[in-house]
């Protein structure tokens, strides 16, 4: 079975500061592997996603993550972190069987110092 | 597009109650999928549709949840004799199904507190 671990439950940075977001996979083949983002009171957005290809995905709001199938790993980073940025991080495998549904981590919260 | 609808947004019952949620998916989409998300945790898997037809259920769903999407459209999930462990945030998400892995539109939940 799939699984999802998000090493870090929480994650303080300084407004401007660089960010990466660590995420390991547990897959038997090669997994479709996600981003989201939810703030308080907001479903999940989508920040960007990996299927094939280039390893190195760009998404939306400024963030990117590099798909390591060596280690297993699709950690999400941010040069410069706005204070805007604070929020909740989930990272999700997708299943390939006919269902298609996603398997999350438990999260990784960001908060943004000023 | 106006995207995925839940409703309610919050739900206060108490132990024992019999509780409905609503799912309005995005109109063209005819994949629909329920999840639950507990404090703390990311979202869990429960069931998905593809036009009217319920597919899969995850071990999660017990025999005291079912759900329904009678006309491929709406979806709606009843908890009957909720229990305190039943508090949790409802997650409704749709998608197309079409070939390949199709992004999932989430709506903002419906937060069920069982006193």
């Amino acid at each position: 079975a799939q699984s999802v671990t998000q090493p870090d439950i929480h994650i303080t940075v300084s407004e401007g500061a660089s960010l990466e977001l660590r995420c390991n996979y547990s897959y038997g083949a090669t997994p479709y592997l996600f981003w989201y983002v939810q703030s308080p009171g907001q479903g999940l957005q989508l920040l960007l996603k990996y299927f094939s290809g280039d390893t190195l995905v760009q998404g939306i709001k400024g963030f990117e993550a590099e798909f390591k199938r060596s280690q297993s790993s699709f950690n999400l980073r941010k040069p410069s972190v706005h204070w805007s940025d604070a929020a909740e991080y989930f990272c999700a495998v997708g299943a390939r069987g006919s269902a298609r549904q996603l398997t999350f981590g438990s999260g990784t919260q960001l908060t943004v110092l000023p | 597009d106006t995207g995925v609808s839940q409703d309610p947004r919050h739900k206060i019952t108490k132990r024992g109650q019999n509780v409905t949620f609503r799912c309005d998916p995005i109109s063209e989409h005819n994949r629909l999928y329920w999840y639950r998300q507990t404090l703390g945790q990311g979202p869990e898997f429960l069931t998905y549709f593809q036009n009217e037809a319920q597919l899969e259920k995850s071990r999660l769903l017990s025999d005291r949840f079912s759900a329904e999407r009678p006309k491929g459209s709406f979806s709606t999930l009843e908890i009957q004799r909720t229990e305190q462990g039943d508090s949790a945030m409802y997650l409704c998400a749709s998608s197309k199904d079409l070939s390949g892995y199709n992004e999932q539109f989430f709506g903002p939940g419906t937060r069920l507190t069982v006193l």
